[in-house]
């Protein structure tokens, strides 16, 4: 099978200007997490999406949207750029909300100047 | 409060030295506990989680509840084990990926 794939691989926004970032998962998986990566902060929750409903919610302000849809396909949306958005942002899916392995795609790195 | 801590930002050990990278968690009860790797250019990948009680690449993770740890360990290092590593833990009776809480990560880089 395919692993997760995740579009654009880089990205360099300006201040202010909005995003959307999307993931692909592996086939047969319905569940797909987001995550933003930065050296100081780690990897932080930003959300799980199940049959695409929003199971959980990371605490992050409310520019920071997602949605997935019927084929398990994940876009998350980021509004109003701020400079601290600069980051390594992953999506993971598994193939129920459950305790089974998450299985990582390469990330979407973006740059805010 | 839940937590995860990895002391160590950056650990440097020679080829063919033992590697411990220390992880140590807070929380009062027995959680789900993780170590994941990521190899440069690579995907962060689960590498091994307790419940398994198996050996990974050669890691082994013993959990000690006492001391709240899980420290990742490895006798003979090798040059393809430089990576980030992630310790990281999940209460138990939680299935979801919003309850995984990852440690800031250790980058263990083996030197020839």
């Amino acid at each position: 099978k395919a692993g997760v794939t995740q579009t654009p691989r880089y990205l360099i926004k300006t201040r202010g200007q909005q995003v959307t970032l999307s993931c692909s998962p592996i086939s047969g998986h319905r569940s797909v997490s987001w995550y933003q990566q930065t050296p100081g902060q780690g990897l932080q929750f930003l959300f799980e999406y199940f049959s695409e409903t929003q199971r959980n919610k990371g605490n992050f302000p409310g520019r920071f949207s997602g949605r997935q849809f019927s084929n398990s396909r994940s876009e998350m949306n980021v509004s109003t750029l701020e400079l601290g958005d600069s980051a390594l942002y992953l999506c993971a899916s598994a193939e129920a909300s459950g305790g089974e392995t998450q299985y990582f795609g390469p990330g979407t790195r973006l740059l805010v100047l | 409060a839940q937590r995860v801590t990895q002391p160590e930002k950056l650990l440097s050990v020679f080829k063919g030295a033992p590697v411990e990278l220390k992880c140590n968690y807070s929380y009062s009860g027995s959680p789900e506990l993780f170590w994941y790797v990521q190899y440069s250019r690579q995907r962060l990948q689960l590498l091994l989680r307790h419940i398994s009680r198996e050996s990974i690449k050669g890691f082994t993770a013993d959990l000690n509840k006492g001391e709240t740890s899980f420290h990742l360990k490895k006798p003979f290092a090798q040059e393809e084990d430089s990576a980030m590593y992630y310790c990281a833990l999940r209460p138990p009776g939680y299935s979801s990926a919003s309850k995984i809480i990852f440690g800031s990560g250790t980058r263990l880089s083996i030197r020839p």
